[in-house]
């Protein structure tokens, strides 16, 4: 069945980096996606990457996949408070039909 | 990127009334639009895939009469949530892709729904 798993905080310090982690299922996913949610609104596409890759670079943002293991990883270098937010991890489907999201991780930035 | 606009932002409307939520793509056309639900602190649930001009696919447990959707053009799809419940309160977000092809999928700002 399809299923992404994502854990619900994380707790970073003002300029370090976090790490959001989310494991899937669906070994035909071809296409995995972050996607950023702040209070009230509705998601903003931050990155995605191939499944034939292993890691995507943008700015402040890497991605990393692993796999073998159904691991995807969104590292945010020197995080500030506007990073705050709640992140999801989500994959499309093998047949391209539909979008699966985790259950999203909160991001909590403190001083 | 391309943008989804979704319409109202927020409404309110008493139990036993039907409400009619409009998800527009502005600079593209959308082959396919996702209609989603999302409850306080939970993630997004996939509740149907429209592709335009014809009937939407619904998910699992999703009732059909009950949230209609309509993709009636490329640019324009409806959710209407019919005999409101409170229940039924939550935060519905539409989704459009331009193609099957297409790896994006562009996001509404979603609409707070509140039954009285």
């Amino acid at each position: 069945g399809e299923d992404v798993e994502q854990s619900l905080f994380l707790s970073v310090r003002e300029g370090d980096s976090s790490v959001i982690n989310c494991t899937y299922t669906d070994s035909s996913s071809t296409y995995l996606y972050w996607y950023k949610q702040e209070p009230g609104a509705g998601l903003q596409l931050l990155t995605y990457i191939f499944s034939n890759m292993d890691m995507k670079q943008d700015q402040r943002l890497t991605v990393l996949l692993n796999k073998k293991d159904k691991h995807l990883s969104l590292r945010i270098a020197d995080t500030q408070t506007g990073d705050s937010a709640i992140y999801f991890c989500a994959e499309i489907h093998s047949s391209a039909s539909k979008i699966i999201f985790g259950s999203g991780t909160r991001l909590s930035i403190r001083p | 990127g391309a943008v989804v606009s979704q319409h109202p932002s927020r409404v309110i409307c008493k139990s036993g009334t039907s409400v009619k939520i409009e998800c527009r793509s502005l600079d593209f056309q959308a082959t396919t639009m996702f209609w989603y639900r999302q409850f306080p602190k939970q993630s997004l649930m996939l509740m149907a895939t429209s592709n335009e001009g014809s009937k939407a696919t619904y998910e699992q447990g999703v009732e059909k009469d009950k949230f209609l959707i309509n993709h009636a053009s490329l640019t324009l799809s409806t959710l209407t949530v019919t005999s409101a419940h409170p229940e039924d309160s939550s935060f519905y977000i539409c989704s459009a892709r331009a193609s099957i092809l297409n790896t994006e999928a562009f996001f509404g700002q979603g609409t707070r729904l509140t039954v009285v």
